[in-house]
C-alpha cells in the first residue's frame, strides 16, 4: 500500500535542541496526524491538522499542515529525555461520506544523546 | 475512561495454523480499525468496522478478516498463517468514523504482537 514519505529516518540530538521533521505524500490529504509511539505501546496522538495552512501546538509541539496539502511538518522545541522515541506522521483522506484508514510514514527515530 | 484494550499481549503461532485477535474499544466509540506494523512496512491499514459491517478495506490478501459485534468489540482472524505474518497488530477506535473529521481521531491500543514459527 501507499506509504508516506518522512525524514529524516532517525535524528540523534542533544537535550535542549529543537528538532524538526517532515512528511511528503504524492497523493493529497485533507487530514495530517502525528503520533508517537514508545517501546511496547500503540501510537499516541500528538496533533491534528484539518486545513491547508494550518498551525497547530501542543506545548513545545507545533505542527503544520502545508499549503499544497501533500506534506506536513513537526517541530519539537527545547528536547527533553522523555520526547525519545518514533514519531509517525499519517494522512487520511475525508469526506462528507467517510474516511479511508490512516496511511502512516516510516516513522522518525528520536534519540536523546547524553 | 478506560483506553482500547487488545488481547492477548503476545502470541506464538506455528505456520498453518490460524489466529484470532480481540480488540474492545474506548466506551462509546463506534467505529474500530486494525494495522499492522512490520519493521519492513511499517505501519499499514487493515479494514474498518462500523456498526458491525465493514466499511472500508486496505490491500491485505482474504486470509485476514475481521468481525464487529453489537457492542462494537472487534475480532480479527488470520488464516493459513505464514513467517511474513510475524507483526504487531494494532486497534484503533473512533467516535465516528464516518463523521466530522474531529470525530475520526482514531486511539490506539497497546497492540498485540502475532510470532509466527
Amino acid at each position: 500500500g501507499q506509504q508516506l514519505n518522512q525524514s529524516p529516518q532517525s535524528m540523534f540530538i542533544q537535550e535542549g535542541e529543537d528538532v524538526s521533521m517532515n512528511c511528503t505524500s504524492s497523493s493529497i490529504f485533507n487530514t495530517w496526524l502525528w503520533y508517537k509511539q514508545d517501546p511496547g505501546e500503540g501510537p499516541v496522538l500528538l496533533i491534528a491538522l484539518y486545513k491547508a495552512g494550518e498551525l497547530t501546538s501542543n506545548g513545545r509541539l507545533t505542527a503544520q499542515f502545508g499549503t499544497t496539502r501533500k506534506d506536513s511538518f513537526l517541530n519539537i522545541s527545547a528536547s527533553i529525555p522523555s520526547d525519545v522515541g518514533i514519531y509517525f506522521c499519517a494522512g487520511q483522506w475525508y469526506s462528507g461520506g467517510g474516511a479511508d484508514g490512516l496511511t502512516f510514514g516510516k516513522g522518525t527515530h528520536l534519540i536523546i544523546q547524553p | 475512561k478506560a483506553g482500547v484494550t487488545q488481547t492477548p499481549r503476545y502470541l506464538i503461532k506455528t505456520r498453518g495454523q490460524q489466529v484470532t485477535l480481540s480488540c474492545s474499544p474506548i466506551s462509546g466509540h463506534r467505529s474500530v480499525s486494525w494495522y499492522q506494523q512490520t519493521p519492513g512496512q511499517g505501519l499499514q491499514f487493515l479494514f474498518e468496522y462500523f456498526s458491525e459491517t465493514q466499511r472500508n478495506k486496505g490491500n491485505f490478501p482474504g486470509r485476514f478478516s475481521g468481525r464487529q459485534f453489537s457492542n462494537s468489540r472487534s475480532e480479527m482472524n488470520v488464516s493459513t498463517l505464514e513467517l511474513g505474518d510475524s507483526a504487531l497488530y494494532l486497534c484503533a477506535s473512533s467516535l465516528d468514523f464516518h463523521g466530522h473529521p474531529l470525530k475520526n481521531i482514531q486511539y490506539f491500543g497497546a497492540g498485540t504482537r502475532l510470532s509466527v514459527l
